[in-house]
C-alpha cells in the first residue's frame, strides 16, 4: 500500500494567492481528516470527512479555507486568499472503522509558506 | 474543552537511561495514541491503548493507560540514539467520535 498521498509537498506562494492542497487517502479508507502543525499552536485538527461528508469543520480557521472530498479516493483543501499566517505543514491523515484501532496514518505534508 | 497535557515538553537524556513521559488529559476517554515524529517528516503510530489497564510495548518502548486517572504513560528503556524524535499522544473522546485531541508533544533527545 502507498500510504497516505499529499502533493505538492512544498508550497511557496504570495500573500493574496490562492493555494490548493490534495489528498489521496489509503484505498478503503473511510475517513479522511485534515491536520494543520505549527511551532505555536501544535498540532490542530482542521476537518474531517466521513464516506466523503464533512463531519466536523469547526477548525478551519476562518471562511479563507475550504475543503472537499468529491469522492473515496480524492480530497482538496484550499485557502483563497492565503495570508503569512496560515503558514504551516498541512497534514492529511485517514482511518478505517472496519478494524478495532482506527489508527490515523499521516501522509508526509504539504509545507506551505505564504510570503 | 478536551486538554490533553503532555509532561515535560523537552526532554534531554543519555544513552542507556530510562525515563518517562506522561499524558494527562481532561475528560473520559475510551483509546489513546501515542505518535512519533522526527524532525521534517510525518506522524508515525506507535501504539493503541484500548482500555483501562492496557500496556503496550515496542522495543525499547512501552505504553500504558489508566482511564480513571486520565493518564498515560510511555517509558523508554535503555535508551539509544535512534529514539531521539517528538513524541505525541492524541486522545479519542468516544467510540462514536473519530476526532483525536493531540497533546502538545514531548521532544526527546538522547545524547550519546
Amino acid at each position: 500500500d502507498a500510504g497516505v498521498i499529499q502533493s505538492p509537498r512544498h508550497e511557496v506562494t504570495e500573500m493574496g494567492q490562492e493555494v490548493t492542497l490534495r489528498c489521496k487517502p489509503i484505498s478503503g479508507h473511510d475517513y479522511l481528516f485534515w491536520y494543520r502543525q505549527t511551532m505555536m499552536r501544535g498540532l490542530e485538527l482542521l476537518i474531517y470527512f466521513n464516506n466523503n461528508v464533512p463531519i466536523d469543520d469547526s477548525g478551519m480557521p476562518e471562511d479563507r479555507f475550504s475543503a472537499k472530498m468529491p469522492n473515496a479516493s480524492f480530497s482538496t483543501l484550499k485557502i483563497q486568499p492565503s495570508e503569512p499566517r496560515d503558514s504551516a505543514v498541512y497534514f492529511c491523515a485517514s482511518s478505517s472503522r472496519r478494524g478495532t484501532t482506527d489508527t490515523q496514518y499521516f501522509g508526509p505534508g504539504t509545507r506551505l509558506t505564504v510570503l | 474543552e478536551l486538554k490533553v497535557e503532555q509532561n515535560p515538553l523537552f526532554l534531554s537524556m543519555q544513552e542507556g537511561k530510562n525515563y518517562t513521559i506522561y499524558c494527562n488529559y481532561s475528560t473520559t476517554s475510551d483509546r489513546l495514541y501515542w505518535y512519533r515524529q522526527d524532525p521534517g517528516k510525518s506522524l508515525e503510530s506507535l501504539f493503541v491503548l484500548l482500555s483501562n489497564g492496557a500496556v503496550k510495548q515496542e522495543g525499547r518502548l512501552m505504553a500504558s493507560l489508566d482511564t480513571k486517572a486520565r493518564l498515560s504513560t510511555l517509558h523508554i528503556t535503555a535508551a539509544v540514539h535512534d529514539l531521539s524524535a517528538t513524541y505525541f499522544c492524541a486522545v479519542d473522546v468516544s467510540r462514536g467520535n473519530e476526532k483525536l485531541t493531540f497533546g502538545t508533544g514531548t521532544r526527546l533527545t538522547i545524547i550519546p
